[in-house]
């Protein structure tokens, strides 16, 4: 699988959107970029996830950039609930294991 | 509600114990998955099982070992071989194969040692 790499933390004023870059320079064609958050001592919550095209859901957006080498997730309207550590995983087609990074950070204040 | 349970939520081992984590989904998924989580770390792939009956070893299986009897099933033993267990364990499940599917993770067990 691609590595991924991402800052360690940001923050975000609550209301404003938040942008999480994801740097996978080494992703090949058909490695989707999946995005999962965890809220301290939960199990990570699915966000969105893409492959070529830039996606939309009801909580998030993912940009990928032409080249595929890197995205970046949209908060649109960040909330304190918002707060939480946001990984990036590029994952190859048809594998069987999704592989963690240690993520993003995003602290979200009032 | 559909979902996956863990129990228990906290979890304390004495030294040489096994233990054993459970974990149950009503999804009907066919894939499900075992994770360890350090403090201030990312999730670390123990075992997974894409089929009843079958299972394999994740990145970090010594000192575990898991069954797979039934679909809805997953259950984790914590052997006394693994010499540092103190973690927080997270299991998930999936339709079988990874391509364009989602994981849906449990809420977690935390395991101490006493």
């Amino acid at each position: 699988d691609a590595k991924t790499t991402q800052p360690p933390s940001m923050d975000c004023a609550e209301g404003r959107a938040a942008n999480l870059p994801c740097n996978h320079s080494t992703i090949s064609g058909n490695e989707y970029v999946y995005w999962y958050r965890q809220i301290h001592s939960q199990g990570p919550q699915y966000i969105i996830h893409g492959l070529k095209n830039n996606e939309t859901n009801e909580m998030a957006s993912l940009i990928i950039t032409e080249d595929r080498k890197s995205s970046t997730l949209i908060l649109p309207h960040a909330t304190l609930r918002d707060t939480a550590v946001y990984y990036c995983i590029a994952l190859l087609y048809n594998t069987d294991k999704l592989i963690f990074g240690t993520g993003t950070r995003l602290q979200v204040f009032p | 509600d559909g979902g996956i349970t863990q129990s228990p939520k906290y979890l304390f081992r004495k030294e040489g114990q096994n233990v054993t984590l459970s974990c149950e989904q009503n999804l009907n998924h066919d894939a499900m998955y075992w994770y360890r989580q350090d403090p201030g770390q990312g999730l670390r792939l123990i075992y997974y099982s894409q089929i009843v009956n079958d299972f394999q070893k994740g990145d970090i299986a010594e000192g575990y070992s898991v069954s797979r009897e039934k679909k809805e099933s997953f259950p984790l033993t914590v052997t006394s071989a693994q010499k540092n267990p103190t973690a927080f364990y997270l299991c998930a499940s999936s339709n079988a194969g990874m391509a364009n599917e989602k994981l849906f993770f449990g809420s977690g067990t935390q395991l101490s040692v006493l």
